[in-house]
């Protein structure tokens, strides 16, 4: 079974603090995605990696950075949270290929004060 | 236009019902399919893949129409267990990189 593990399933930060939120997949996954899911609003992508050190921006980049050093984890960085970045957010994995589909953590419920 | 489309619901059912949620896409490029299961405050879990042909994995049966460029999950015998979030999911992509979520259908199941 694959296994994606978030760092964190809940997290209390307070505005203007640095924030990491690592993820790590044990199925040397080609591809890895952060998202954020609020109420209504569903899925939104924020960014992905295809391969070790390479970065995309999905949807709604603004506010993040992501690292990708080896290919099993992903980690997503809120260089000065605020207040709208409270949500959840969750870390996908997939193989590479039209017909893979993503895995997902369990996911982490960020507050911000 | 969303890029994928799903009734939000809620869908009532008793248990024992059938069950049917349908999913509209607006690319023809599409070139796969799923359902993912989410229980309330979880992860999204792959429920099953949709194939050209339609597939089944016990009470579920999911079905795709390319030419009206629409998905579907059929669930039989409903279950209080079965009650969650479903969310239909298109890949366009070549490398699985264009993933869209639909925004889910809401399914209670009562006794």
């Amino acid at each position: 079974d694959v296994k994606v593990t978030q760092s964190s399933r809940y997290l209390v930060k307070r505005t203007g603090e640095k924030v990491f939120l690592e993820c790590v997949q044990d199925m040397d996954h080609e591809n890895m995605f952060w998202y954020r899911q609020d109420p209504g609003l569903g899925l939104r992508l924020i960014y992905f990696s295809y391969d070790v050190k390479m970065k995309e921006k999905g949807d709604i980049p603004e506010g993040y950075s992501v690292s990708r050093e080896k290919k099993e984890r992903f980690s997503l960085i809120l260089e000065s949270a605020s207040t709208n970045q409270t949500s959840m957010y969750l870390c996908a994995s997939s193989r590479t290929g039209g017909y893979q589909p993503q895995h997902f953590g369990d996911g982490t419920r960020l507050s911000i004060l | 236009r969303k890029e994928v489309e799903q009734d939000p619901g809620p869908f009532n059912v008793p248990e024992g019902a059938t069950v049917a949620f349908n999913c509209t896409y607006s690319n023809s490029a599409s070139q796969s399919f799923f359902w993912y299961r989410q229980d309330c405050r979880k992860e999204p879990k792959l429920l099953m893949s949709v194939y050209s042909s339609g597939n089944e994995d016990g009470r579920f049966t999911a079905q795709l129409n390319r030419a009206s460029q629409y998905i579907s999950l059929l669930i039989r015998d409903s279950k209080l267990s079965d009650s969650a979030t479903y969310l239909c999911v298109v890949n366009s992509g070549t490398g699985g990189f264009k993933t869209i979520f639909g925004a889910g259908t809401r399914l209670f199941v009562k006794a």
